[in-house]
């Protein structure tokens, strides 16, 4: 079956601007979260969304933000960039959360600011 | 709060070598413990899990006991090859205290020499 797909791979960006990031997951997966990843602090969760609805958020700036459609597909947005914002953003999905069937990642997407 | 530990990296290794990668964590309640492999350009990829004192998750050669006295968690193979040159990542997920997230250790680059 298809696996957890991320669109787009890469991504160049300018500071200030916005970016919309997508995710659709495996078929009958119903949670989504999002993960950063930078050589500095390694990996960090975003937010999970489960049913349509942010059921758990990290310790992110309100500039990142989610949202879930009803098919599970799921779009995070970053705003007013940052050269910070510089990272591979990964979405997982699982069928109810990771404690027993564990998150199948995507690739990821690269984004780079400039 | 919950927290993961890893073995510094990075890990040099002949082929055929044993492979041993630290890990401990930190966590109130009871949680679930996974292995992630990221290999180069890709998201992760679930490598084992267990989700209560005394599992052992074991998939391709790799295996790690979920060890509550310790509290640790270690990734062990007998006989490393070329092909397991990656980024390996011990995980937690505890549903009680921190809901469907994920909390990472920093990672542990392993390169398997011929």
């Amino acid at each position: 079956k298809a696996g957890v797909t991320q669109t787009p791979r890469y991504l160049i960006k300018t500071r200030g601007q916005q970016v919309t990031l997508s995710c659709s997951p495996i078929s009958g997966h119903r949670s989504v979260s999002w993960y950063q990843q930078t050589p500095g602090q390694g990996l960090q969760f975003l937010f999970e969304y489960f049913s349509e609805t942010q059921r758990n958020k990290g310790n992110f700036p309100g500039r990142f933000s989610g949202r879930q459609f009803s098919n599970s597909r799921s779009e995070m947005n970053v705003s007013t960039l940052e050269l910070g914002d510089s990272a591979l953003y990964l979405c997982a999905s699982s069928v109810q959360g990771p404690s027993n069937y564990g998150y199948t990642f995507g690739s990821g997407t690269r984004l780079t600011v400039v | 709060g919950n927290s993961v530990t890893q073995m510094e990296g990075p890990v040099t290794l002949s082929e055929e070598a044993f492979l041993t990668i630290n890990c401990t964590y930190t966590a109130t309640g009871y949680p679930s413990l996974f292995w992630y492999v990221q290999y180069p350009g890709e998201g992760l990829q679930l490598l084992l899990k267990a989700t209560k004192a005394d599992d052992k998750g074991s998939n391709k050669g790799f295996e790690a006991t979920y060890r509550k006295e310790t509290t640790s968690f270690h990734l062990e193979k007998g006989s490393v090859q070329v092909s397991d040159s990656a980024v390996y990542f011990c995980a937690l997920s505890d549903q009680e205290t921190s809901g469907s997230r994920l909390t990472f250790g920093e990672g542990t680059q392993l390169t398997v020499n011929p």
